[in-house]
């Protein structure tokens, strides 16, 4: 059962590169989203999806970009980084929505971006 | 806002002691979820109280909610150092489709 996994684990990237932060969960879960972690801002939202093809903007969407062609997999890619996106980025699930449901999460993908 | 405000922001006490945490809210909601973060680590789901739930228990972990109040508390008993973590509410209002996340309550338990 290997649940909801995250790649890679780290990452160090130059400024204005592209990079792809992988996730991919093996329950089916229809629900799917990421979060970014950074010292006073707590998490933040940045995209989150219903299901397959549907995608929403959350708090923070702005240098991102998403896509869920398939229900386990629900990659991030930060087009053209930059050193403000330098956070821990975590990947969730759900099964249903929120509604009486857990939210997984997975361990987490520390970027830097230099 | 349908995201929680965790009180205190940090909270440190000594080995098998209880802990308190708040969580504050604006919004009706259908239900309530707690999470604790280890350091380095994701959240993992600690419990869920629905809104019709006045108190609920897991293990050492006890739960109240407050709807006319808009608050939540979470109380650990008999605390151990491996529940030093950060905690984090979630309050889910009917039809949310994502969860918003205050900043949570940092615990630590010293030996």
């Amino acid at each position: 059962d290997a649940g909801i996994t995250q790649s890679p684990r780290y990452k160090i990237t130059e400024t204005g590169r592209q990079v792809t932060l992988m996730c991919h969960q093996t329950w089916s879960h229809s629900y799917m989203f990421w979060y970014r972690q950074d010292l006073g801002h707590g998490l933040r939202l940045i995209y989150y999806s219903a299901a397959a093809d549907i995608t929403d903007k959350g708090e923070v969407p702005d240098g991102y970009v998403v896509s869920r062609s398939k229900t386990e997999n629900f990659p991030l890619t930060l087009e053209s980084a930059t050193r403000s996106q330098t956070s821990v980025y975590f990947c969730a699930s759900s099964e249903q929505g929120l509604f009486g449901n857990t939210i997984y999460f997975g361990e987490g993908s520390w970027l830097t971006v230099v | 806002s349908q995201q929680g405000e965790e009180d205190p922001q940090a909270l440190s006490i000594q080995e098998g002691e209880n802990a308190t945490m708040n969580c504050s809210y604006k919004t009706s909601i259908n239900n309530l979820q707690w999470y604790r973060q280890n350091s380095g680590r994701g959240l993992v789901h600690l419990i869920l109280i629905r809104s019709n739930e006045r108190e609920k228990h897991s293990g050492r972990l006890r739960v109240t909610l407050d709807t006319s109040k808009k608050s939540s508390s979470l109380l650990i008993t008999a605390s151990r150092a491996a529940d030093t973590a950060s905690y984090f509410c979630a309050p889910i209002i009917q039809g949310a489709q994502k969860l918003v996340f205050g900043q949570g309550t940092r615990l630590t338990i010293n030996p």
